[in-house]
């Protein structure tokens, strides 16, 4: 199986702040990766696939990047709405696999 | 607008069964593969099973293979999914979620809101 690992599992950071997320694959998964959003009590937001496509009606704030094994998901300018936990997904292969999530947090 | 309407969940004993469905609307639901993910509490996502948007095609985690079945009625616009043996450790919210076409190996692209299964004595 592949393993996703997200850095770092939480963050803090400030209204207009840069913020960028990393997520490492065990293996190479070409750009098979995306990326989503969740929010308390809400179901996941697909934001990102292809590592840099960005879903239809997503702000252009959030880009992700990478390929092979290293991805990231930056959100150029963090807002209120925002802060909530980020996951990123491989479907180069089954069994389909999730990174642990990183918590985006108000400082 | 795509809609993906999950029901079914609620309280069973270890060993019991319940059967998941989830309802699509906005979309030519036999076009789409789909799958379900579920959250324990707490916890993060983790992918359960998917099936193709011909049904021809089934997929399954370990954790629930053999125990678990997938399946969709493309006639109804529905999804399900069957939950035998349960255990405490299926406890979660499952949700229903979309691919981008028809054979389960692109990325998602829509998702339910999810129905609560509680496995307890």
């Amino acid at each position: 199986d592949i393993q996703m690992t997200q850095s770092p599992s939480s963050l803090s950071a400030s209204v207009g702040d840069r913020v960028t997320i990393t997520c490492r694959a065990s293996q190479d998964i070409r750009n098979y990766l995306a990326w989503f959003q969740q929010k308390p009590g809400k179901a996941p937001k697909s934001l990102i696939y292809a590592a840099s496509s960005l879903q239809s009606g997503v702000p252009s704030k959030f880009s992700g990047s990478g390929s092979g094994t290293d991805f990231t998901l930056t959100i150029s300018s963090l807002q209120p709405e925002d802060f909530a936990t980020y996951y990123c997904q491989q479907y180069n292969s089954y069994p389909l696999t999730f990174g642990g999530g990183t918590k985006v947090e108000i400082k | 607008e795509v809609q993906l309407l999950e029901s079914g969940g609620g309280l069973e004993q270890p060993g019991g069964s319940l059967r998941l469905s989830c309802a699509a609307s906005g979309f030519t639901f036999r076009s789409y593969a789909m799958s379900w993910v579920r959250q324990a509490p707490g916890k993060g996502l983790e992918w359960v099973s998917s099936i193709t948007g011909s049904g021809g095609t089934t997929y399954y985690a370990d954790s629930v293979k053999g125990r678990f079945t997938i399946s969709r009625d493309n006639s109804k616009n529905t999804l399900y999914l069957q939950m035998n043996s349960l255990r405490a450790e299926d406890t979660a919210l499952y949700y229903c979620a979309r691919f981008r076409g028809t054979t389960g190996t692109t990325h998602f692209d829509s998702w339910g809101q999810g129905t609560l299964v509680t496995v307890s004595s």
